[in-house]
């Protein structure tokens, strides 16, 4: 049964630093994986989806690495700002379903 | 605009009672989901469809019930038998091909009174 973990639970930064969160999973057999963005009682926005065969997508401040043979993929952060904060979820498509980490919730201080 | 809209938006229920969630999506996505999300876990998968009529149980299907009738169109039905219903409900959908991206709703947060 896959299960993926992101560590850490929870990140405080102060605006202007790089930050990387992580993601692991167990099992490397997966068609894709896919960060979202939660905001408090909101539902969840895509930000990056990257392919069993790629090894990273780049999206403005924010590049995404997958290491399917290690089951691990990072999300980077560059330069953050307040209006970063908010729960980040990792997701890895098996067959026919998504399976989700607990989430990183990040806040960035002015 | 293309997405997909949960309503309501907040759910009250009363012990014992059948509440229906609705969810619509106008994205031509043959692929439709139901989670289940409570504090401080991940998101759970209670049921989902890859093509109308046809629908299959997720993670935690016990005392949920869904209908797939139109391409656009998947509600999903806490029924009594669900005996700690409280939670945020995410609906999602996508292409169906296994490659691609999954798009959410905003979600229903229900509260059993």
């Amino acid at each position: 049964k896959q299960e993926v973990t992101q560590i850490p639970a929870a990140l405080s930064v102060p605006e202007g630093e790089n930050l990387v969160l992580n993601c692991s999973f167990t099992d490397s057999a997966i068609y894709n994986l896919q960060w979202f963005r939660q905001d408090p009682g909101k539902g969840l926005t895509s930000l990056l989806l990257i392919q069993s065969s790629q090894r990273e997508q780049t999206s403005g401040r924010l590049n995404a690495s997958l290491d399917k043979s290690s089951g691990r993929s990072t999300l980077y952060i560059a330069a953050s700002q307040p209006g970063d904060s908010a729960t980040y979820l990792c997701a890895v498509m098996g067959f026919q379903k998504l399976v989700f980490g607990t989430g990183t919730r990040l806040l960035v201080s002015p | 605009d293309g997405g997909i809209t949960q309503s309501p938006k907040y759910l009250f229920r009363k012990e014992g009672q059948n509440v229906t969630l609705s969810c619509e999506q106008n994205l031509n996505h043959d692929a439709m989901y139901w989670y289940r999300q409570d504090p401080g876990q991940g998101l759970r998968l209670i049921y989902y469809s890859q093509i109308v009529n046809d629908f299959q149980k997720g993670d935690i299907a016990e005392g949920y019930s869904v209908s797939r009738e139109k391409k656009e169109s998947f509600p999903l039905t806490v029924t009594s038998a669900q005996k700690n219903p409280t939670a945020f409900y995410l609906c999602a959908s996508n292409s169906g091909r296994g490659y691609n991206e999954q798009f959410f709703g905003p979600g229903t947060r229900l509260t059993v009174l």
